[in-house]
């Protein structure tokens, strides 16, 4: 049973366009959410969070929005660069990491 | 450098014979986990730690062992591997437990068992 689902396996955008990565979830109960970037044969490092008392969060190009009533939140990359190419995972927890839940990721390429 | 080790980085097994994948961190964090990934299922957890001796099951442990005998070394015990524990795994650790940390993952272990 998929909680947190990223129903886009891939995405792939013109360098300086914006990036917009979807990622849905359906357990209430979750009130923190994560964004991982992963590149091929490294682990997934942290980009950037919010918590649920808030619905945006921003850190320099990137921007994540929450949309608690619908359950979704979104990844923005603005200007997209294609260093930013990789596989983006959303996660989300109920408050701890023991409960930690993982999308099935997405990967963008953006094209120079 | 702050960083999580795994090893071996990929391995070829056959059904049933032990092996044993090591991880460490050296940023003396108190929680460890360990993930499997596979193709349309993401991240999985497989186990996890809260501090040294206290480990307990994720999702997926089956076919699985862990120990923390170390703050530092979180090893991933597979007894009898099986081909369908052919998988990508990760090490990750973090600050704590108790709220959300980032977690810090290692390189992945490629494993495959035929």
């Amino acid at each position: 049973d998929q909680q947190v689902k990223q129903n886009s396996p891939s995405l792939s955008v013109q360098e300086g366009r914006i990036s917009i990565l979807n990622c849905d979830y359906t357990n209430s109960m979750f009130d923190y959410f994560l964004w991982y970037k992963k590149y091929p044969a490294e682990g997934p490092t942290f980009l950037i969070s919010i918590s649920s008392i808030k619905d945006k969060n921003e850190d320099g190009r990137f921007t994540v929005f929450l949309n608690k009533s619908a359950k979704h939140l979104s990844l923005h990359i603005v200007p997209s660069q294609p260093g930013d190419s990789a596989v983006y995972f959303c996660a989300a927890s109920p408050g701890n990491n023991n409960d930690m839940r993982f999308g099935a990721g997405t990967r963008l390429t953006v094209k120079p | 450098e702050a960083q999580v080790t795994q090893n071996p980085r990929y391995l070829i097994t056959v059904t049933g014979k032990k092996l044993t994948v090591t991880c460490s961190q050296n940023m003396n964090h108190e929680y460890m986990s360990w993930y499997r990934q596979d193709p349309g299922l993401g991240l999985r957890q497989i186990y996890y730690s809260m501090n040294v001796e206290v480990t307990d099951k994720g999702d997926v442990p089956e076919g699985y062992k862990v120990s923390r005998k170390e703050k530092r070394n979180f090893p991933l015990i597979l007894e009898s591997p099986s081909p369908n524990q052919t998988s990508l795994y990760f090490c990750a650790s973090s600050l704590g437990s108790g709220i959300v940390y980032e977690q810090y993952f290692g390189p992945g272990t490629r494993l495959t068992v035929t």
